[in-house]
């Protein structure tokens, strides 16, 4: 079964820092999609970004990047100059060949003020 | 913004009583899924669909039952509802030709 891993389950970084979160994915494809989903304290699920596996080069969202290794099956979410409406829990999520999305459990990230 | 709403909004229901959930959207998206969200689980898959009456099961579609009769709404069911039912539940659309799912603003049930 194709699963995601989000091995941080809760991180913390000094507002106008550098932060970096991580996530692991097992698939056998060699096409598919990756996302990265905020979720802040309003429940409301925001899609940050997303990366398609044919691309190398790493997408990027303003203050949002992310660091793909294809061969590693990684895809971290960088977020630069942190600002305090970043706080929220960050989904990694793998679209399969079925355009189904498999989720990770989530990290919640704290900005330090 | 993809026009999504989900009705109601919080449900606070007893063991054994039905309770219908719904998702409405407004761009006439073919694709709709329910997602239930647990703590430490992200969101599991419950049920999609891919048009009118065209529905298929999920991870986690065991106590559940969907409908489309309309492209714009699309009915989840908890025919006898369960206290291991009590999750935060998430209706998304895929976006024409795109790969990406929006979601809608979520209903929070309690099933005591």
């Amino acid at each position: 079964a194709q699963t995601v891993t989000q091995s941080q389950p809760e991180m913390s970084v000094q507002e106008a820092e550098t932060v970096t979160l991580s996530c692991t994915y097992d698939t056998s494809e060699s096409d598919y999609y990756l996302f990265w989903y905020k979720q802040p304290p309003s429940r409301q699920m925001i899609l940050v970004i997303r990366q398609e596996a044919y691309k190398q080069q790493n997408a990027t969202e303003n203050r949002f990047s992310v660091n793909f290794q294809k061969a590693a099956k990684s895809f971290s979410l960088k977020i630069s100059d942190s600002q305090l409406g970043d706080a929220a829990m960050y989904f990694c999520a793998h679209m399969d060949s079925n355009y189904q999305l498999i989720w990770g459990a989530g990290t919640k990230l704290i900005i330090k003020p | 913004d993809a026009g999504i709403t989900q009705s109601p909004r919080h449900k606070v229901t007893e063991t054994g009583t039905p309770v219908t959930l719904r998702c409405h959207q407004t761009e006439n998206h073919r694709y709709m899924y329910w997602y239930r969200q647990d703590p430490g689980h992200g969101l599991r898959l419950i049920h999609y669909s891919y048009g009118v009456k065209d529905t298929d099961k999920g991870e986690v579609s065991d106590g559940y039952s969907v409908s489309r009769s309309k492209t714009e709404d699309f009915l989840l069911t908890l025919e006898s509802a369960t206290s291991s039912q009590t999750s935060v539940y998430f209706c998304a659309i895929r976006g024409q030709g795109k790969h990406e799912q929006y979601f809608g603003p979520g209903t929070r049930l309690t099933v005591t």
